[in-house]
């Protein structure tokens, strides 16, 4: 067990709606990445959140969003949902990531694995 | 930007050495290289990472080379359980970005 818990672990929506995906970090870590996985592809990095400000920005499409609340939990939120965006979605969380040059160990959730049919 | 090369799979004997290689030529002079593994859909799960040395830990070894181009990370006794997709990752110089290639599925075989 990481320590970083998603939550739902599965999501079946249909096309044009819109989902939320949590996250929480685990205890002490400030830092927060989303991550997507299309089937069989690797990891794509959208989002990195420090301590509730956007620090990062990866391949996110303007249709999804997230934000990091005071509590340090996060949301990714996907609207307008289209086909090719079922996949895995994980969030990780680190105790550093304020500093570009700091060892910076990711610990992954279980991810959520999102449907749109 | 940071970019990493792994050969997309390999196969290994169990009780063998797994030497898993990684290229990662861009990689700037002050940032760690990591590796993780994920088995089936599961989260990634951290194993080691390291900057200039050798590095070691319980679960596997990490090898540098003097111009930190590149990388083998080493499960010394591969058991049927370490079959996974093996990625190392950098980050993107100057960034908060980290790239995850698309791996190495290792095939630990019986």
């Amino acid at each position: 067990d990481s320590g970083v818990t998603q939550t739902p672990k599965h999501l079946i929506t249909a096309t044009g709606q819109r989902v939320t995906l949590r996250c929480s970090p685990r205890s002490g870590d400030l830092s927060v990445y989303w991550y997507q996985q299309s089937l069989d592809q690797g990891l794509q990095f959208l989002i990195q959140y420090y301590n509730g400000e956007e620090r990062a920005k990866g391949n996110i499409l303007e249709r999804f969003s997230a934000q990091q609340f005071p509590d340090l939990h996060s949301e990714l939120n996907l609207s307008s949902l289209e086909l090719g965006d079922s996949a895995l979605y994980f969030c990780a969380s680190s105790v550093d990531g304020g500093t570009a040059l700091a060892k910076n160990i990711q610990y992954f959730g279980a991810g959520t694995r999102l449907s749109v049919l | 930007d940071a970019k990493t090369t792994q050969p997309p799979s390999m196969d290994c004997a169990e009780g063998r050495a797994a030497n898993l290689p990684c290229n990662h030529s861009t990689i700037s002079g002050n940032e760690y290289v990591y590796w993780y593994r994920q088995i089936h859909s599961q989260g990634p799960q951290y194993i080691i990472h390291g900057l200039k040395n050798n590095e070691t830990n319980e679960m596997a070894s990490l090898i540098i080379t003097e111009d930190r181009k590149s990388s083998t990370l080493i499960l010394p006794h591969a058991t049927l359980r370490d079959t996974a997709v093996y990625y190392c990752i950098v980050r993107v110089a100057r960034t908060y970005k980290y790239i995850f290639g698309t791996g190495t599925r290792l095939k630990v075989l019986a």
